[in-house]
């Protein structure tokens, strides 16, 4: 069966600070990969998604990168971490855009 | 661009009572998703509709998907305190390559 794993589970971080989460997939090849961010008792805003390894497409400016080095691995990176950054930030996926996702557990960052 | 309404934004019921919530796209929809995110979780695929007036039943849980495919509705019928959460809406606009736009969520309290 498939399996997302996403780590760490919470993170606090100064800001100016570098970031990377890392989310892996078992049991599957080739998904669509995804990370969203959901800021406290709001919805979901997606920040990157891929189709393929190296392939990454931004949704949104900001202040954060993706980079999909395996076809299983997908990595949300920041090389300067600012206070709106912080939030819950979740790695998904699915066989393709038409199917329904399965999130990871997510990872809570507070950048101070 | 896309954008997916959901309301009411928060609801309070009794145990025992019905709960709906109703999600609107600005756009046509080539489907819609469901999830629910219980407190202090990731969201959980629950149901995809796909087509034009589809209703789906999950044990108390019914979904609708509208005639013109631009809305849908969550009902649960006898609401439980394991109902308790935020359920999301979510939906990819026809014909369109982007990717799925999540309604800004129904967050659900029951009363025992």
């Amino acid at each position: 069966s498939q399996t997302i794993h996403q780590w760490p589970a919470t993170l606090v971080q100064p800001v100016g600070s570098p970031l990377s989460l890392e989310c892996t997939v078992e049991g599957t090849s080739n998904p669509n990969l995804y990370w969203y961010r959901q800021a406290a008792g709001r919805g979901l805003q997606l920040l990157f998604y891929s189709v393929g390894i190296g392939q990454i497409s931004s949704e949104v400016p900001q202040n954060l990168s993706a980079s999909r080095p395996q076809d299983r691995q997908f990595i949300l990176s920041s090389k300067k971490l600012l206070l709106s950054d912080s939030g819950f930030y979740l790695c998904a996926w699915s066989l393709e855009r038409l199917y329904g996702y399965t999130f990871g557990s997510g990872t809570r960052l507070t950048v101070v | 661009g896309q954008q997916v309404m959901q309301i009411p934004q928060y609801q309070h019921v009794q145990e025992g009572e019905d709960f709906t919530t109703y999600c609107n796209s600005s756009t046509t929809l080539s489907n819609i998703q469901w999830y629910k995110q219980r407190p202090g979780g990731h969201p959980v695929f629950l149901i995809q509709l796909v087509k034009s007036g589809e209703v789906k039943k999950q044990k108390r849980l019914t979904f609708q998907f509208g005639e013109a495919k631009k809305n849908s509705s969550l009902h649960i019928t006898a609401t439980q305190t394991t109902d308790v959460g935020t359920y999301f809406c979510a939906g990819i606009s026809s014909g369109s390559a982007r990717q799925l736009t999540f309604g800004s969520g129904t967050q659900l309290t029951v009363l025992p």
